[in-house]
């Protein structure tokens, strides 16, 4: 199993432009989220989805789009760039199921520069 | 709503010491887990040990254990005989039992001296 995978690793961006940062796991979870960690902030929940075409907003959802067509995938879609979206983008997966082995795995993350 | 603060923004201990990083959490739930995650410089996220809040004993993998009040709401992460690769930001985490997502806290950066 590959686990969690993020692409890009690391992208710089313009103000105003867009862009979809990737996530998959093939670990055939239904849980799925986006953090961003910022210095002194810790993650804070962008968007997350509980399963195939069921999303909803975390705690900083502005500026960002998601999709879940599949299990498998779930895309960020930033529309409009701002310098405050500058971030570490980290993806999660989990299992469905509530139970004490219901552990996060992370993918390794994204840096976001823009400017 | 539920947070977690984290106090210690640093801590610094020497190789082979006891070091003990702090975490403090409000919740209204009963059930729920309490977790610390380990962050390198490569910036993996690493699970270092987990606590279910309806259990009583303390958690304990190798040279990590927790001292979980639930009373308090404290959950502090002791790493013992520390190693130059303990060297990372510590976050603890919270999550509902019926939630989905993690709760953070700020962080802890943890050096280790030679």
């Amino acid at each position: 199993n590959a686990g969690v995978t993020q692409t890009p690793k690391f992208q710089v961006l313009k103000t105003g432009q867009s862009m979809t940062l990737q996530c998959a796991q093939d670990m055939n979870h239904e849980y799925m989220s986006w953090y961003r960690q910022d210095p002194g902030m810790g993650l804070r929940l962008i968007h997350y989805s509980v399963g195939a075409g069921i999303t909803d907003q975390g705690e900083v959802p502005n500026g960002y789009n998601v999709s879940r067509s599949t299990t498998e995938d779930f895309p960020l879609r930033l529309l409009s760039a701002a310098p405050s979206q500058t971030s570490v983008y980290f993806c999660a997966s989990r299992p469905g199921t509530v139970t004490i082995t219901d552990t996060q795995y992370f993918g390794p993350g994204t840096r976001l520069t823009v400017l | 709503a539920q947070t977690v603060t984290q106090s210690q923004p640093e801590m610094s201990v020497q190789e082979a010491e006891t070091v003990t990083l702090s975490c403090t959490y409000d919740t209204s739930e009963s059930d729920y887990y309490l977790f610390w995650y380990k962050q390198p410089p490569s910036r993996q996220m690493i699970l270092v040990i987990r606590q279910e809040a309806y259990k009583q004993q303390n958690a304990t993998e190798n040279r990590f254990s927790v001292n979980f009040q639930k009373a308090a709401k404290s959950f502090s992460l002791k790493i013992s005989d520390s190693q130059l690769g303990d060297a990372a930001m510590y976050f603890c985490a919270y999550k509902g039992r019926s939630q989905g997502n993690l709760i953070f806290g700020k962080g802890t950066k943890l050096s280790v001296k030679p």
